[in-house]
């Protein structure tokens, strides 16, 4: 059984700019959970993905955004990029819709850094 | 609102001590899940217990213990006989609400746990 996957590791981004990140699920989950951890706080909740839509929004702005594939891996996109920004974004798979009641399988995250 | 407190934010035990992580929630929900996750320097949270509002039963899984009670909202987590492997940070988190279950989790800040050897 394969795990969570998230690309790339790390990333360095400029002020302004956009970033793409990508994570697999693990296999046979159809829910994905991004969640922002900035140094020394615990994660938040981005959004959710369940079977290709979005049914779960964190209080984050809309540059952020993503997408959930039919092969449920997904993509988090953020426009603008902002200082703030700078974290460690954790990707996780459940299955079902509700991930506020489902053990969740999280990959390693992604380290952004915003110059 | 959801919200969940770790009034810990670091612990430092010697290796074989017992030590009690504490957590407090607040949900305005009467259905709703706990969760306990462990953080490793490897950065991936490992998933460790989940319990439901519903079921209040004291649960333990070989060192690690859990006492979950409502009356004072706490779900705290206890280590027996710690290991330097036990070393990480911990978090505690709460899920469920008005959206179903859709609205992703809410966690502390985390407790770092640091067993001394």
């Amino acid at each position: 059984e394969t795990g969570v996957t998230q690309s790339p590791t790390h990333l360095i981004k400029t002020r302004g700019q956009q970033v793409t990140l990508r994570c697999s699920s693990q296999s046979g989950h159809n829910t994905v959970s991004w969640y922002q951890q900035a140094l020394g706080q615990g994660p938040q909740f981005i959004f959710q993905y369940y079977r290709e839509e979005e049914n779960g929004r964190g209080n984050f702005p809309p540059r952020f955004s993503g997408l959930q594939f039919p092969n449920y891996s997904s993509e988090l996109n953020v426009n603008a990029l902002e200082l703030d920004d700078s974290a460690l974004y954790l990707c996780a798979s459940s299955l079902g819709r509700a991930v506020g009641y489902n053990e969740q399988f999280f990959g390693p995250g992604t380290r952004l850094t915003v110059l | 609102a959801q919200k969940v407190t770790q009034a810990q934010t670091e612990i430092s035990v010697v290796e074989k001590e017992d030590v009690t992580l504490d957590c407090v929630y607040e949900t305005r929900d009467t259905t709703y899940y706990l969760f306990w996750y462990k953080q490793p320097p490897s950065g991936e949270l490992v998933f460790l217990i989940r319990r439901n509002s519903f079921d209040e039963q004291n649960e333990i899984s070989g060192r690690y213990s859990w006492n979950f009670q409502k009356s004072t909202s706490s779900f705290n987590f206890t280590i027996t006989a710690s290991q330097v492997v036990d070393s990480a940070v911990y978090f505690c988190a709460l899920g469920g609400g008005s959206g179903g279950g859709a609205d992703g989790l809410t966690f502390g800040k985390g407790t770092h746990l640091i067993i001394q050897p």
